[in-house]
């Protein structure tokens, strides 16, 4: 299957400061990737949709100018998150699509952010 | 948008016994429904998928069932091991790549031996 790498894989912050994950597709192009954030004990709930050479799409209630959302390559995809405070702790996770449908999602190992 | 509902929360089945993990779909439009296994600390992984032109889908140890009529879907291990313990999460999306998918709010499933 695909393989989608996530870099740092944790990492732990003051508050006020920012933080940059990225999201690299390794052998596939991925025109599309999707950012999820996962709070403890709880599911995957999808923040917004990266795209290449435009504009992310947010979904209801994430604030897009605390979550920078840069794609700005067919297999890179950033997500900065600007003056984090402890309640943006959580662990964030990629995926992109592949596959000939473009259905299936392949997602990173996740990015665990501490903010103290 | 989709709500996607998963159950049970918690499941503990004995070494060797099945399991199966029960999901629903509210939006009619959604086509493609993967599952996904969790362990502590790591990213989903892909374990089965199925589309909305299919009934039933296995792969060895593991199935999937559909029911479009009833939008809902199933997830059928056998022959549990150890190993299968973990987080199962089932979604529901358009499919296409252009959406993400919703997820149900996740199974753990514990292996007994």
């Amino acid at each position: 299957g695909a393989v989608v790498s996530q870099h740092p894989s944790r990492v732990i912050c003051k508050s006020g400061t920012s933080v940059k994950i990225e999201c690299r597709s390794l052998d596939f192009q991925a025109t599309t990737m999707f950012w999820y954030r996962q709070f403890p004990k709880q599911s995957l709930m999808l923040m917004a949709t990266s795209n290449e050479g435009s504009k992310a799409t947010y979904e209801q209630g994430v604030e897009k100018d605390k979550f920078l959302i840069n794609h700005a390559s067919l297999t890179l995809s950033t997500l900065t998150v600007t003056s984090a405070h402890p309640e943006d702790s959580s662990f964030y996770i990629c995926s992109a699509p592949s596959g000939g449908r473009q259905e299936t999602q392949y997602f990173g190992p996740g990015t665990r952010l501490l903010v103290l | 948008g989709e709500n996607v509902e998963q159950h049970p929360s918690t499941l503990s089945v004995q070494e060797g016994d099945s399991a199966v993990i029960k999901c629903t779909y509210s939006d009619s439009a959604s086509n493609y429904f993967p599952w996904y296994k969790q362990e502590l600390g790591k990213g989903p992984q892909l374990i089965i998928d199925i589309r909305s032109n299919v009934g039933e889908k296995k792969d060895q140890r593991i199935a999937v069932t559909l029911n479009k009529t009833a939008k809902h879907f199933s997830l059928h291990i056998t022959e549990t091991q150890p190993e299968d313990s973990a987080v199962y999460f089932c979604a529901a999306v358009w499919g296409g790549g252009a959406d993400g998918l919703t997820f149900g709010k996740g199974t753990h499933l514990i292996i007994q031996p």
